[in-house]
Order: structure tokens, then C-alpha cells, then sequence
């Protein structure tokens, strides 16, 4: 079946540097797609989500670009700091079915 | 308050009992979901409310048993589990069913023994 997946499992960087996380996806009914950030031990946090007729949206810090064009996600992180260590997931909302899809994930790891 | 409580943290339960697992919000948000988590893998969906009433079951096996007794409560009954059903299981909720933005709890570690 179609399915959101990523490029990169484990992405390390050091505190100040920017973060890119990929993700590429199949669906072409997915009408938003959103970014999610898990902690240890903690349940997905809310990041960013950005609809489909749209190319890029920014907020504090993340800024998500979508390609349609190649189906392709991607969040950049600004000035990425040692909080921000965490798993990423895309995921996609199928339009007519109205759940979310996650992607596999990446871990990011941010040295001090 | 913008939280998503669930109850018990951990849980571990033979394959003969009988458990719950809770989940509570007070957002007002009328939609609320079960995903299943394994270690390094994605959240899966099992069950999706919306306004107390099942709207989804991704095909889940029947010893899982949702149940929405308000707006604001969501439980799983647990029954007869096998030992490949243990992970992580999250609930979140959201403003409206597929709202993208979803709110999710801490989750419940079970392990089924």
C-alpha cells in the first residue's frame, strides 16, 4: 500500500548548526502533511503541518517545504539546540479518510 | 489545559487477565483515538471517536475493546493478550475527526507476559 517514508534513520549535528530531516511520500490524496516530534518517553508533539496547495510554511525555528513535484517533505530547524534531540515522524491525512499515516522516523541527536 | 493524561504509566498483565487502560482530556475535543506503538517504529491507528461514538477500527483484533463513556474519557479493555501485543500504547485527541493537529498522551508501556 502507499506510505510515507524517510531518507535518513539517525541524523547527528552539532548545537548552532541547522537541521534538514527528509521525508518522501506516495500518497497523492494526502492533503496535509505535518511534522511530529517524539521525546523519550513522551507521546508525538505537535510541530508543524503544511497543506497540500501549499510549497513552504514557516513557524518558530522549523520551516517545512513540500515538493509535489517529486513527493517530497522536508523540516529545517534554525540554530538546532540539544532540546531539540528527539524522534521525527511525517506523517500524511489521507483526504477522504481523514486519519493520519506516519512516516518511519528519524532520530535526531544534537551534541553540545 | 492542553494535556492528555493516560493511566498507568506501565502495566504488565498475563495472557489470562483482564486490564484497562485510561485516557482522559479536558480540551473539549471531540475527536479521541488509540494508536499502538512498537519500539523505533511509527504510532499505527487502532480506533478512532469521534463525538463517543467508534467512527474507525483499523481492523484490530477483538481482545481490544474501545469504549467512550464521554467526551472526555477513552478506555482500552485488554483481554486474552498475546506477548506480541506489548508496546506502547498512545490515545490522543484532536478538535475534529482529522484534524491534523493531535494531542497526544504520554501512552502506557505493556508488556504481556
Amino acid at each position: 500500500g502507499e506510505s510515507v517514508g524517510l531518507h535518513l534513520p539517525t541524523l547527528s549535528v552539532q548545537e548552532g548548526d541547522n537541521s534538514i530531516i527528509n521525508c518522501a511520500y506516495s500518497n497523492s490524496a494526502s492533503d496535509y502533511f505535518i511534522w511530529y516530534k517524539q521525546e523519550s518517553g513522551k507521546g508525538p508533539q505537535f510541530i508543524i503541518d503544511i497543506r497540500s496547495n501549499m510549497d513552504k510554511r514557516q513557524g518558530q525555528r522549523v520551516t517545512v517545504l513540500l515538493n509535489k513535484t517529486v513527493k517530497h517533505l522536508s523540516l529545517q530547524i534554525a540554530a538546532t539546540q540539544p532540546g531539540d534531540s528527539a524522534v521525527y515522524f511525517c506523517a500524511e491525512r489521507n483526504s477522504g479518510y481523514s486519519t493520519l499515516t506516519f512516516g518511519k522516523g528519524t532520530m535526531l541527536l544534537v551534541s553540545p | 489545559d492542553t494535556e492528555v493524561t493516560q493511566t498507568p504509566k506501565h502495566l504488565v498483565m498475563g495472557m489470562t487477565n483482564k486490564k484497562s487502560l485510561k485516557c482522559e482530556q479536558h480540551m473539549g475535543h471531540r475527536a479521541m483515538y488509540w494508536y499502538k506503538q512498537k519500539a523505533k517504529k511509527p504510532p499505527e491507528l487502532m480506533f478512532v471517536y469521534s463525538y463517543e461514538k467508534l467512527s474507525i477500527n483499523e481492523s484490530v483484533p477483538s481482545r481490544f475493546s474501545p469504549e467512550c463513556p464521554n467526551s472526555s474519557l477513552l478506555n482500552l479493555h485488554l483481554h486474552a493478550l498475546q506477548p506480541e501485543d506489548s508496546a506502547l500504547y498512545l490515545c490522543a485527541s484532536s478538535q475534529g475527526l482529522g484534524a491534523p493537529e493531535q494531542y497526544f498522551g504520554p501512552g502506557t508501556r505493556l508488556t504481556v507476559t
